[in-house]
């Protein structure tokens, strides 16, 4: 199966600043088929990403992504109080899906 | 809107069964793969299972494979996760989602599998 590895574990900011998370497959993602999720306390995983780069209907444009291949990034451009939560990569290219460990993106 | 509830979590004694449900409501149910994924206390997320619309394709993640079961009935809207043999290792959130084989679009709110004496 294929392997995502997430990296920092912890991303440590403040409001304004700007996010880069990452996410590195073990091997070639099919098709870019790699999603992104947020995942908030209490609640389950929302889709922000899907198809490496397409951005979920309510989720706004500070978010982006992008990648290919094995490597993977999200951005969030501007962080608003909101965006602190887990986010997690997902890869749907081959089977079986596998999910990344998560980045938890804290205030700093 | 889509709507997964899943019910059934509870707290099982080591070795024990447990029949997770979802009922899902908003959708052509039968149009859809749909997939068991779980999140233990604290941890990340873990695929489980995917069944597709038919019923005709099932798989399953190697850690759970010949203890849990998936089913659905397209008349009931409903899918089902049956659990055998649980430990320690399985007790998590349930989430009950769209999807299997790509993204996925819907989850539900999860139901709480507890193991323990």
């Amino acid at each position: 199966e294929i392997v995502l590895t997430q990296s920092p574990g912890t991303l440590s900011l403040s409001s304004g600043e700007r996010a880069t998370l990452f996410c590195r497959a073990s091997q070639s993602v099919s098709n870019n088929n790699l999603a992104w999720y947020q995942q908030k306390p209490g609640q389950p995983p929302r889709l922000l990403i899907s198809g490496a780069s397409s951005r979920a209907t309510g989720f706004p444009d500070r978010f982006s992504a992008s990648g290919s291949g094995t490597d993977f990034t999200l951005t969030i451009s501007r962080l608003e109080p909101e965006d602190f939560a887990v986010y997690y990569c997902q890869q749907y290219g081959t089977s079986p899906i596998t999910f990344g460990q998560g980045t938890r993106l804290e205030i700093k | 809107q889509v709507q997964l509830v899943e019910s059934g979590g509870g707290l099982v004694k080591p070795g024990g069964s447990l029949r997770v449900s979802c009922a899902a409501s908003g959708l052509t149910f039968n149009d859809y793969y749909m997939s068991w994924i779980r999140q233990a206390p604290g941890k990340g997320l873990e695929w489980l299972s995917c069944i597709s619309g038919s019923s005709g394709t099932k798989s399953y993640a190697d850690s759970v494979k010949g203890r849990f079961s998936i089913s659905r009935d397209n008349a009931k809207n409903s899918l089902y996760l049956q659990m055998d043999s649980l430990g320690a290792e399985d007790a998590a959130v349930y989430y009950c989602a769209t999807g299997g084989n790509r993204y996925i679009e819907h989850w539900g709110q999860g139901t709480l599998v507890t193991v323990s004496s």
